[in-house]
């Protein structure tokens, strides 16, 4: 079956730390991957996507890749601002029944201090 | 931009009682989902709807749960007899014909069931 499995957090930085989330997969077919960011008493924003194997989606400094033969997408970032304190959400498409649905990860909380 | 909204953003109920979740998809979207996160867990579908049917529901999406798009605008949750257990934030998303697979998440309701 279909499954992400994302590294425990919390994880606390300080700012301008680099940071890397671990996001790994297990899917039949070749899934999109996605990571969504939820900020404290908001709801879902998607932060970036790759649809395809070696694919790098990238956004607000943020970069992941697409890596079929390790089947993960870790998020990294190359400098973190107190801003970036969020949960993120790694999370694959699974194609079924003519719709996709998700399969999210547990989610990992970042803080990043001043 | 465009963006998925949901109301209420908070709901205390009794058990038993019914409850209606509301989202307003983005207005070109065509495929809409239901999706619940328990407090401290994973983000879990629940339903994926299509051309006024439903495509594809979980193992949660029991009796209880039903769905409804009452008109061009709104896509509903009813939850008929709540339980404590159906205490969670609920999403609803949304997605376009021609990039199904990236999907739009409203802000939530938070559902409280006492």
């Amino acid at each position: 079956g279909n499954s992400v499995t994302q590294m425990e957090g919390p994880v606390t930085l300080s700012e301008e730390a680099f940071l890397t989330i671990n996001c790994t997969y297990t899917a039949t077919g070749y899934p999109s991957l996605f990571w969504y960011v939820q900020y404290p008493g908001e709801g879902l924003q998607l932060l970036l996507k790759a649809t395809k194997a070696d694919d790098k989606g990238s956004n607000k400094g943020f970069e992941a890749t697409y890596r079929k033969e390790t089947t993960s997408f870790h998020l990294e970032k190359g400098s973190v601002q107190v801003s970036d304190s969020a949960v993120y959400f790694c999370a694959l498409s699974a194609h079924a029944s003519g719709t996709y649905k998700y399969i999210f990860g547990t989610g990992t909380r970042l803080k990043v201090l001043a | 931009e465009p963006e998925v909204t949901q109301t209420p953003s908070h709901q205390v109920t009794q058990m038993g009682q019914e409850v209606i979740l509301r989202c307003v998809p983005i207005s070109n979207h065509l495929y809409f989902y239901w999706y619940r996160q328990i407090l401290g867990q994973k983000v879990e579908f629940l339903v994926s709807f299509y051309n006024n049917e439903i495509s594809e529901k979980s193992e949660i999406f029991d009796d209880q749960f039903s769905v409804e798009r009452p008109d061009g605008s709104n896509f509903t949750l009813k939850i008929r007899s709540t339980k404590l257990e159906d205490s969670a934030m609920y999403f609803c998303a949304s997605s376009e014909e021609e990039v199904q697979e990236t999907q739009y998440f409203g802000p939530g309701t938070r559902l409280l069931v006492l």
